[in-house]
């Protein structure tokens, strides 16, 4: 089955600690991407990288931490920086990262901060 | 820059009636438009795309929308409502001519079928 998966689906951490979620995929794409969702603002995005090695900040990187050594895999860390990180994070990718093109979206972490 | 607006944050319809979900978009080049729909705690799902082909686009399970330019808009409609339809639906919008642009998603509509 070709697809991206995350883990964990839930996730509980305490305050000051960091936390690092999980995504990979198997679709052979080169765009990934991290969005965080919270109720009535939509999706977020906190990076995205459109090949190994490589990434950009978006919207809202702050208190986040990416890597990309893989092609297939991109993970997320939560540092303690981020005040608010109680949130759905939803991992995608894409063919590549040209305009227009379709993401293919994980099915979510949610995080709770204790 | 390339921007969304969702109309309604929640509409209700009862199952077998017509659904309309509005959608408005700003974008400075020609846009590529999509919707994706989300069941509860889940990830988002592709509902229909429009990439600058069909003015009207058909998407699965029933959904269509329609890009009119002059409008700005990009609705999202369905003939007959089922109970499996309610979801949190949004509209996403992507330039073509900008480059490396990742897609900018709307705040989305929340979808009430009522049996």
């Amino acid at each position: 089955d070709g697809g991206i998966t995350q883990s964990p689906k839930y996730l509980f951490r305490k305050e000051g600690q960091n936390v690092t979620l999980s995504c990979e995929q198997n679709l052979n794409h080169d765009a990934m991407y991290w969005y965080r969702q919270d109720p009535g603002q939509g999706l977020r995005l906190i990076y995205y990288s459109q090949i190994v090695n490589d990434f950009q900040k978006g919207d809202i990187a702050e208190g986040y931490s990416v890597s990309r050594e893989k092609k297939e895999s991109f993970p997320l860390t939560v540092t303690s920086a981020q005040k608010n990180p109680t949130a759905f994070y939803l991992c995608a990718s894409s063919i590549d990262l040209i305009a227009g093109v379709e993401q293919f979206f994980g099915p979510g972490t949610r995080l709770t901060v204790l | 820059a390339q921007s969304v607006t969702q109309l309604d944050s929640h509409v209700s319809v009862s199952e077998g009636t017509p659904v309309l979900l509005r959608c408005n978009y700003s974008s400075s080049y020609s846009p590529s438009l999509f919707w994706y729909v989300q069941h509860p705690n889940k990830g988002l799902q592709l509902l229909l795309k429009y990439t600058s082909a069909a003015t009207l686009v058909k998407g699965i399970n029933g959904f269509e929308a329609e890009f009119k330019k002059s409008e700005t808009s990009f609705h999202l409609t369905k003939p007959s409502a089922h109970m499996s339809d309610a979801a949190e639906y949004f509209c996403v919008v992507s330039a073509t001519q900008s480059g490396n642009t990742p897609l900018v998603f709307g705040k989305g509509t929340r979808l009430s079928v009522i049996a």
